[in-house]
């Protein structure tokens, strides 16, 4: 149980486009979603935080006017990179807490989003 | 100074031997600990959570030192399958993961 479905997994597009990547939980309730990137060998970075039913937090440095995060229920969570541009090339990957009974163990991860803009 | 560090690696075992590596970290804040897995271009993989009595999950043992502020992971009898980064992760109280860059586990034949 406890699964994220992401996609696009891969997603190639032309520099000034706006590219959206979503995350559904399939089969437990997400009302917070995780967005990070990963530039190659690097960490993980967390880029936002999205609650269900209010405004994304983000982490500074993150423009948020750039990374538009939407999380309109409590299944499914947005991330739109607008007018994209080589520099933000990168692994996005979403997570949830996972909400396992009878104690919260971990989050689980969607499958990333390899995104290239060229 | 990064919240969490790790040896990049790789550390490069042969099949059927023990490796250990460690991470820091710097806040001590932090209250959970937990181990990822990540293959090449794929999202991480709960391995274990980290307690500071020290855990075991098959050939896998976890350690947290509070005091030194670093967690171990040992890996025995290595299979070629366990080839991967290993990403030591820190959980603050406000449910914030901070991830270490990885250390990159290489099991040769």
């Amino acid at each position: 149980g406890a699964v994220v479905s992401q996609h696009p997994s891969r997603v190639i597009c032309k520099s000034g486009t706006s590219v959206k990547i979503e995350c559904r939980s399939l089969d437990f309730q997400a009302t917070t979603m995780f967005w990070y990137r990963q530039f190659p060998k690097q960490s993980l970075m967390l880029m936002a935080t999205s609650n269900e039913g209010s405004k994304a937090t983000y982490e500074q440095g993150v423009e948020k006017d750039k990374f538009l995060i939407n999380h309109a229920s409590l299944t499914l969570s947005t991330l739109t990179v607008t007018s994209a541009h080589p520099e933000d090339s990168s692994f996005y990957i979403c997570s949830a807490p996972r909400q396992v009974l009878p104690a919260n163990y971990g989050y689980t991860f969607g499958s990333g989003t390899r995104l290239t803009v060229v | 100074r990064k919240e969490v560090e790790q040896d990049p690696g790789p550390f490069n075992v042969p099949e059927g031997a023990t490796v250990a590596f460690n991470c820091t970290y710097s806040n001590s804040a932090s209250q959970s600990f937990f181990w990822y897995r990540q293959d090449c271009r794929k999202e991480p993989k709960l391995l274990m959570s980290v307690y500071s009595s020290g855990n075991e999950d098959g050939r896998f043992t976890a350690q947290l030192n509070r005091a030194s502020q670093y967690i171990s992971l040992l890996i025995r009898d290595s299979k070629l399958s366990d080839s991967a980064t290993y990403l030591c992760v820190g959980e603050n109280s406000w449910g914030k993961l901070q991830f270490g860059a990885g250390t990159q586990v290489v099991v040769t034949p």
